[in-house]
């Protein structure tokens, strides 16, 4: 199965800016989910994507948060005003594009350290 | 919302050895339980899942089993061999409205096989 690649692989930014996190899928995947994990932690669902628009979503993402698809191709995580505990892996994930909606496959991850 | 808890957080087996993790969900309407096995600093890797219509399922040296009227599902691995060492995590999800819902995690279990 084809995977989804995330840019940049290492994200370091100041406590208060913007980041925006990058996830490309290969094909024509259905769902997109972002995920994070605090490092030694389990990884938190944040929110789902389908169709170009929000599907479900955390407790976690909140105003802090967004996502968007903004060509038609990658899909993005933006997060503003960035806090120190913001400090995590951001996992993109897909589902498989066929009748299994559920089976989620995880890209290589943005770690992502604010200063 | 569903909440998974799992045990043990760190478990060691002697290399040729079973392996069994246990997890536990709350909400009734999960119907989908994958198991993820991760390395250090990697990504996530979907290893094995089971749909709530069946029981049981295996795949070579691991298989998982599912409680539904207890809400507890199970991870197990035979021959346990050094490349097992990794964390694992249990998910649980629905498929709420047609589309894939976001996985809730538990916290992992650390996997030590000994020589």
């Amino acid at each position: 199965e084809p995977e989804v690649t995330q840019t940049p692989s290492h994200q370091v930014t100041q406590m208060g800016q913007e980041v925006i996190l990058r996830c490309v899928p290969i094909s024509n995947h259905l769902y997109f989910y972002w995920y994070r994990q605090i490092l030694g932690q389990k990884v938190e669902f944040l929110v789902s994507f389908y169709n170009n628009e929000i599907s479900e979503k955390s407790e976690i993402f909140d105003d802090q948060f967004s996502v968007e698809r903004p060509d038609g191709s990658n899909f993005t995580l933006k997060i503003r005003s960035t806090k120190l505990e913001d400090s995590a892996m951001y996992f993109c994930a897909r589902t498989s594009g066929t009748n299994s909606y559920n089976e989620q496959f995880f890209g290589p991850g943005t770690r992502l350290t604010v200063l | 919302g569903e909440n998974v808890e799992q045990h043990p957080s760190t478990l060691s087996v002697q290399e040729g050895d079973s392996a069994v993790i246990k997890c536990t969900y709350s909400d009734s309407a999960s119907n989908y339980f994958p198991w993820y096995k991760q390395e250090l600093g990697k990504r996530p890797q979907l290893i094995i899942d089971i749909r709530s219509n069946v029981g049981e399922k295996k795949d070579q040296r691991i298989a998982v089993t599912l409680n539904k009227t207890a809400k507890h599902f199970s991870l197990h691995i035979t021959e346990t061999q050094p490349e097992d060492s990794a964390v694992y995590f249990c998910a649980a999800s629905g498929n709420s409205g047609g589309g894939a819902d976001g996985l809730t995690f538990g916290k992992g279990t650390h996997l030590i096989i000994q020589p």
